[in-house]
């Protein structure tokens, strides 16, 4: 199983909006609407952003915002504050009963 | 409060064996898939195995697929993962995490462990 795309890296000013992809296939992204979103800080476990493509658990701002297309999923941070700055991964169940994992994007806040 | 502790890493040669273990706390264990995902020095984070809330059904990246065994004891709140033969490869922290409802692969997951770190050299 070959893990998801995802940029290496993105950035953006505070107040802006960035888009982070999350490319798969019709095994994975594009078969099911489980695709998750993770927040990673560095030294720190990751921490669920965005459930089944779009849904955010309680306590996660509504900043944040997923959707998806075809084979390729997307997370969406408006108003960026410095303190989003970290690493995010997108994660997809497959048809094979697995999980896989995209390999992560940085995100700087300039 | 939900909380998950794992432990057991530590250094083992290539072609050993470890165990790895973690406690759950504060939710109905027995009511959730629970995963185990890694992340190697420097590297993004890998999905290994998970376990459905029964333990009757489990599933393996095919990387760990034949090596790894991953149980439940829902009597004691604790999941495991026996890992043999190991490689260089398998050098990582290994995540216990839970999964936010009760199949597996829907709707994330919603908590984490701290990881327990496993490195395979010689």
């Amino acid at each position: 199983q070959s893990a998801l795309t995802q940029p290496a890296s993105v950035s953006g000013s505070p107040g802006q909006s960035i888009t982070i992809s999350c490319t798969g296939t019709g095994s994975d992204v594009g078969a099911y609407n489980y695709v998750s979103w993770y927040q990673q800080h560095p030294g720190k476990a990751p921490r669920l952003m965005i459930y089944d493509v779009s849904n955010r658990p309680s306590g996660v701002s509504n900043r944040f915002s997923g959707s998806k297309s075809a084979n390729t999923a997307s997370l969406t941070i408006s108003g960026l504050q410095a303190e989003d700055e970290a690493d995010y991964y997108c994660s997809s169940y497959t048809s094979s009963s697995t999980v896989v994992f995209g390999g992560g994007t940085k995100l700087a806040v300039l | 409060e939900v909380q998950l502790l794992e432990s057991g890493g530590g250094l083992v040669q290539p072609g050993g064996s470890l165990r790895l273990s973690c406690a759950a706390s504060g939710f109905t264990f027995s009511n959730h898939p629970m995963s185990w995902v890694r992340q190697a020095p420097g590297k993004g984070l890998e999905w290994v195995s998970a376990i459905s809330n029964s333990g009757g059904a489990t599933y393996y990246a095919d990387s760990v697929k034949g090596r790894f065994t991953i149980s439940r004891d829902n009597s004691q709140n604790t999941l495991s993962l026996q890992m043999n033969s190991l490689r260089a490869e398998d050098t990582a922290l290994y995540y216990c995490s839970k999964a936010r409802v009760v199949w597996f692969g829907v709707g994330g997951l919603d908590y984490w462990g701290r990881g327990t770190r496993v490195t395979v050299s010689s």
